[in-house]
């Protein structure tokens, strides 16, 4: 049971750069959710998705698309890396208001 | 705008003293609210949950729940070195049913 994986641990893109964070979840919760997580602003919701086939936008969605391919997994793309999207990414599931997370992606736009 | 406000710190105790967390919330409608601790460089985990008013204890931390007062906070007693890390608060009240978080404190223990 490894919970919420996470891949990549670490990204560098180049600003222009396109790329998708993959996060899958074996706890079969029906909710997930894309956070950022910024010094000196806390965790912020980029996406959420409440059940497979649905998802809505969260707190900071622009620059951003998801798609959930089905109960496990939850993708964020990336079209055009910007420097202001450096941060470390936490996927999360839940069940409950309970959320649980993984283990986090650190990515650098240069 | 639902908010949780917590002091950034950083918080810093003697090892085997009482650490006290706080933290505010806006909406005075949220049922659950949360502590989470993140070690550095580390994701968040679940330390407490709690739902209804007074202390929920849970081995060496107490979770405090005063709705009226929009106020929650986390003891930790005989704090070990172990225990410094970042601490969460967060309520669930996001119109997408997610937690809202603060920005967390920072607890140092001193050995």
């Amino acid at each position: 049971n490894a919970g919420v994986t996470q891949t990549p641990k670490f990204q560098v893109l180049k600003t222009g750069q396109s790329m998708t964070l993959q996060c899958a979840q074996d706890m079969n919760h029906n909710s997930m959710y894309w956070y950022r997580q910024d010094p000196g602003m806390g965790l912020r919701l980029i996406y959420y998705s409440a059940s497979e086939g649905t998802t809505d936008k969260g707190e900071v969605p622009n620059g951003y698309n998801v798609s959930r391919l089905n109960k496990r997994e939850f993708s964020l793309r990336l079209e055009s890396a910007a420097p202001s999207q450096t941060s470390v990414y936490f996927c999360a599931s839940s069940e409950d208001p309970t959320q649980y997370f993984g283990p986090g992606t650190r990515l650098t736009v240069t | 705008q639902k908010e949780v406000e917590q002091n950034s710190g950083p918080l810093s105790v003697p090892e085997g003293a009482i650490a006290s967390l706080n933290c505010t919330y806006s909406d005075r409608g949220s049922q659950s609210f949360f502590w989470y601790r993140q070690y550095s460089g580390k994701s968040p985990e679940l330390i407490m949950f709690i739902y209804s008013n007074g202390d929920k204890e849970d081995g060496r931390f107490t979770a405090q729940l005063n709705k009226a007062s929009q106020y929650v906070s986390l003891l930790i007693r005989d704090s070990q070195p172990s225990d410094s890390a970042t601490y969460l608060c967060a309520f669930y009240g996001g119109s997408q049913g997610n937690l809202i978080f603060g920005k967390g404190t920072k607890l140092s223990v001193k050995p």
